[in-house]
């Protein structure tokens, strides 16, 4: 079964500094796909960054980017000059297939992040 | 605002009630998905809608547990006989269906969440 780990329940940063928070799955797939999602404090769940395992290239999205390296299963989130409005819980989640053409997401546990002033 | 819209935001109800959540999806998108999110927990996959034909359900979906999309539309999750645990916060979420094999990429748009609080 796939999994989906965050060791970091809790982290904070000071703005304008960077921040990485870890991730790693479990998964026998070769092809899938890999989330970062937001969720700020009584708001909705917003994709951050996505990243398919097939490709080498780490993603990127402006001040977001991502370390995969996948034949550790890792998949960490470098979120760099770090903002207040960056303060959220950030989940990581692992893409699984479910029937042809569509998915579920796996979810870790979530990292609260908090950016200082 | 076309986003995933979800209703009630907050449900507060006693042991032993039924309550019933709806969720409207992002106009254009023929796929609805629900979760359920736990204090300190990640969501989890609840079940899934292609257009009104429910095609995949948990195991977490017990008996207890009814969803519907009964025009390929909005849909509503009801819960019966409710319980302390069932205390959650509910994500509904919405994405778009491709033709195509298994590897079909949709990003899946969430909705604020209905949380439930049974006392």
């Amino acid at each position: 079964a796939q999994t989906v780990t965050q060791s970091q329940p809790e982290m904070s940063v000071q703005e304008a500094e960077t921040v990485t928070l870890s991730c790693t799955y479990d998964t026998s797939e070769s092809n899938y796909y890999l989330f970062w999602y937001k969720q700020p404090p009584s708001r909705q769940m917003i994709l951050v960054i996505r990243q398919e395992a097939y490709k080498q290239q780490n993603a990127t999205e402006n001040r977001f980017s991502v370390n995969f390296q996948k034949a550790a299963k890792s998949f960490s989130l470098k979120i760099s000059d770090s903002q207040l409005g960056d303060t959220a819980m950030y989940f990581c989640a692992f893409m699984k297939f479910i029937t042809s053409g569509t998915y579920k997401y796996i979810f870790g546990t979530g990292t609260r992040l908090k950016v200082l002033a | 605002d076309t986003g995933v819209s979800q209703d009630p935001r907050h449900k507060i109800t006693k042991r032993g009630q039924n309550v019933t959540f709806r969720c409207d999806p992002i106009s254009e998108h023929n796929r609805l998905y629900w979760y359920r999110q736990t204090l300190g927990q990640g969501p989890e996959f609840l079940t899934y809608f292609q257009n009104e034909a429910q095609l995949e359900k948990s195991r977490l979906l017990s008996d207890r547990f009814s969803a519907e999309r009964p025009k390929g539309s909005f849909s509503t999750l009801e819960i019966q006989r409710t319980e302390q645990g069932d205390s959650a916060m509910y994500l509904c979420a919405s994405s778009r269906g491709l033709a195509g094999g298994p590897t079909s990429y949709n990003e899946q748009f969430f909705g604020p969440g209905t949380r439930l609080t049974v006392l």
